[in-house]
């Protein structure tokens, strides 16, 4: 199995400003993932990190919002941009390993908005 | 495109009762099916996987689930429920190329004593 560790575990943000949340990972990993857990809404996945390449975003989600930086094996960070209060979201960050490459996930970064 | 019908989003049951949460899939290739519980304030853990092979595949806490391919399907079961039991769970799917995993909506298991 992976260990995820994600800081911050929570923040309160205002409005305008913008938020990176680190995802620390204690085995190397070729794929991680970023995923959005609205209030009450189940997870969505924002994009794919692969290292040594641009992220994969998914439909409804752009690179000048979520800029995504995955510098080695172990570690990713996304950075919510200029937030709203639509922003407000548990960002989760997951990898996929182990033998039968099966998804882990961090316990999450709860962010709000005001 | 594959997609995820959790076809109950809140199932209030009495504790020691037995309960399934329903799943049904919509995949063009085979898939891979997993069962997910969230408890309140908590990330994501691993109930139960099916890959390949037995289609009725056992898990933690007690969780069972089967994978019917006629009815594409993988509800999640539990004989007896505890308080404990209490929290949202989750069914995904993912293809066998790919990495990303398609979740469903959700289902709030609720067990009153």
């Amino acid at each position: 199995s992976a260990v995820i560790s994600q800081k911050p575990s929570r923040d309160i943000c205002q409005r305008g400003t913008s938020l990176t949340i680190q995802c620390q990972v204690d085995s190397q990993v070729t794929m991680m993932f970023w995923y959005r857990q609205q209030p009450g809404q189940s997870l969505t996945l924002i994009a794919t990190a692969n290292q040594g390449s641009e992220a994969t975003y998914e439909s409804g989600f752009v690179i000048d919002k979520f800029p995504i930086s995955r510098p080695n094996l172990t570690f990713s960070t996304l950075t919510v941009s200029n937030m709203s209060p639509e922003d407000s979201s548990i960002y989760l960050c997951s990898v996929r390993g182990g033998a039968d490459n099966e998804q882990f996930f961090g316990p999450g970064t709860r962010l709000t908005v005001l | 495109a594959q997609s995820v019908t959790q076809l109950d989003s809140q199932v209030p049951v009495f504790e020691e009762a037995p309960v399934e949460l329903r799943c049904n899939y919509s995949s063009s290739v085979s898939v891979y099916l997993f069962w997910y519980v969230q408890y309140p304030n908590q990330g994501l853990q691993l109930l139960l996987k099916y890959l390949s092979g037995s289609t009725l595949v056992k898990g933690i806490n007690g969780f069972e689930a089967e994978f019917n391919k006629s009815q594409t399907s993988f509800h999640l079961r539990k004989p007896s429920v505890h308080i404990s039991d209490t929290a949202e769970y989750f069914c995904a799917v993912s293809d066998n190329q790919g990495g990303k995993l398609i979740f469903g909506q959700g289902t709030e298991l609720s067990v009153k004593p």
